[in-house]
């Protein structure tokens, strides 16, 4: 079984400060990770995904992940964000073989960018 | 090309009803499934489908009901409604083979029961 926890429900950030969403997970079998965004209303797309080879992937919108075999984490940072990456961001887990694409989601993370 | 299409956006139910979630995918895509999010809770499936024919259950299936007759079309029965059932809901699509890890969401149903 795969389970994902995401450490904060709600990230306050001011506009152009950095910020980072993290992300562990626990599964006795490889998985695939993926971020996904909520914007108000709408429903989820994918932001980024680690399916294999290098362990930093970026997103064409500034954000970027880091798979951490060891410590089993996937956290996303953006070095500067803006009022519009304001919206939910999603955690998730598929195993790799078998899993037919099941998602395991953590229960996400508001962030919230002020001016 | 419309992607994932839901209807309806919102619905009202009485404690009791049923009723049938619409999803359609116009892009060929093999796998399908249905999930539901509740605050705090991320999303959490519910049944999917990895062709015509074929569907399985979820995390959170009781309640609800699937069949996929056609490769476009995935809808979801809530058989008795209950106000537990109360959320929004997600259907999402993928391709097999060597994209299938990346899913297709539509834009939801916000079900209230009361």
């Amino acid at each position: 079984a795969q389970s994902v926890t995401q450490l904060d429900s709600q990230v306050p950030v001011f506009e152009e400060a950095p910020v980072e969403l993290r992300c562990n997970y626990s599964s006795s079998v490889s998985v695939y990770l993926f971020w996904y965004v909520q914007y108000p209303n709408q429903g989820l797309q994918l932001l980024l995904k680690y399916l294999s080879g290098s362990t930093l992937v970026k997103s064409i919108n500034g954000f970027e992940a880091e798979f951490n075999k060891s410590q089993t984490s996937f956290h996303l940072r953006k070095p500067s964000v803006h009022i519009s990456d304001t919206a939910e961001y999603f955690c998730a887990v598929s195993p790799i073989s078998g899993g037919y694409n099941k998602l395991i989601f953590g229960a996400g993370t508001r962030l919230a960018v002020h001016p | 090309n419309a992607g994932v299409t839901q209807t309806p956006k919102f619905q009202v139910l009485k404690t009791g009803q049923s009723m049938t979630l619409q999803c359609a995918q116009d892009m060929n895509h093999e796998y399908m499934s249905w999930y539901r999010q509740d605050p705090g809770m991320g999303l959490r499936l519910i049944h999917y489908s990895v062709g015509a024919g074929i569907t399985d259950q979820g995390e959170v299936p009781n309640g609800y009901n699937v069949s996929r007759s056609t490769t476009e079309d995935f809808p979801l029965r809530l058989l008795s409604a209950a106000p537990s059932q109360t959320s929004v809901y997600f259907c999402a699509s993928s391709a097999t083979g060597q994209h299938s890890y990346e899913q297709y969401f539509g834009p939801g149903t916000r079900l209230t029961v009361t």
